[in-house]
């Protein structure tokens, strides 16, 4: 089945030690999201690739980096992480950015920082 | 600038209660609108949307919203819930930022049926 992945599922990472989310999809869509969710709060978008045009959210803090080295595949690094950086992280596609276009989402990574 | 709000934050249902969430939206031109599930340890998937054409829009396992354009309501109804409808609930409605759409998500409501 065509599909969103997310790796790993649960990451644990020291206070200020740099970490990688790693997101894949079949889809083959033109689009890709990373999203933050805190606890009962909604997903916040942080960027989006559409192809290899980056796309950052103005309130994105500059300790969030992404790279997309091809279509399939979309990383997200968090440079020095906070505790304030715990979060699960969602990564999205969609095979545009119109309005009608539907975000199909991955599991998530659950970051956990000490 | 676009915004979603849903009012209700938690609701505990018993199974076979009707079920209906709020979303308001605030926007002014031409309105996508869509509803997201987040059943526990899942991901967020696609439960509706509204593009345009008959404001009452069917969905998967039962659910259906009703779009109302004079009051900016997009609420999500089911007649009879099950205990397997536990989860969290989004409305989005698609924004602009740097001329792409993005999704904006409402705060979720959180639902727990109870058998």
């Amino acid at each position: 089945d065509a599909m969103v992945i997310q790796n790993p599922r649960y990451q644990v990472t020291q206070f200020g030690k740099p970490v990688t989310l790693s997101c894949s999809q079949t889809l083959n869509h033109n689009v890709m999201y990373w999203y933050q969710q805190k606890s009962s709060q909604a997903p916040k978008l942080l960027f989006h690739y559409y192809d290899k045009d980056f796309n950052n959210e103005a309130d994105t803090p500059d300790n969030f980096q992404s790279r997309r080295p091809n279509t399939s595949f979309c990383f997200l690094d968090i440079r020095s992480p906070g505790l304030g950086d715990a979060a699960m992280y969602l990564c999205a596609t969609s095979g545009g950015t119109s309005g009608n276009n539907e975000q199909f989402f991955g599991p998530g990574t659950r970051l956990t920082v000490l | 600038a676009q915004s979603v709000s849903q009012h209700n934050h938690h609701v505990i249902l018993s199974e076979a209660a009707s079920l209906e969430l709020g979303c308001n939206y605030s926007y002014g031109g031409t309105v996508n609108l869509f509803w997201y599930v987040q059943y526990p340890g899942q991901h967020l998937q696609l439960l509706l949307k509204y593009f345009s054409g008959d404001p009452l829009v069917k969905g998967i396992k039962g659910f259906e919203a009703e779009f109302i354009k004079s009051k900016f309501s997009f609420n999500l109804r089911k007649p009879s819930v099950q205990w397997s409808d536990t989860a969290e609930y989004f409305c989005a409605l698609p924004g602009v930022s740097g001329g792409y759409n993005k999704l904006i998500f409402g705060a979720g409501t959180r639902l727990a049926v109870h058998p």
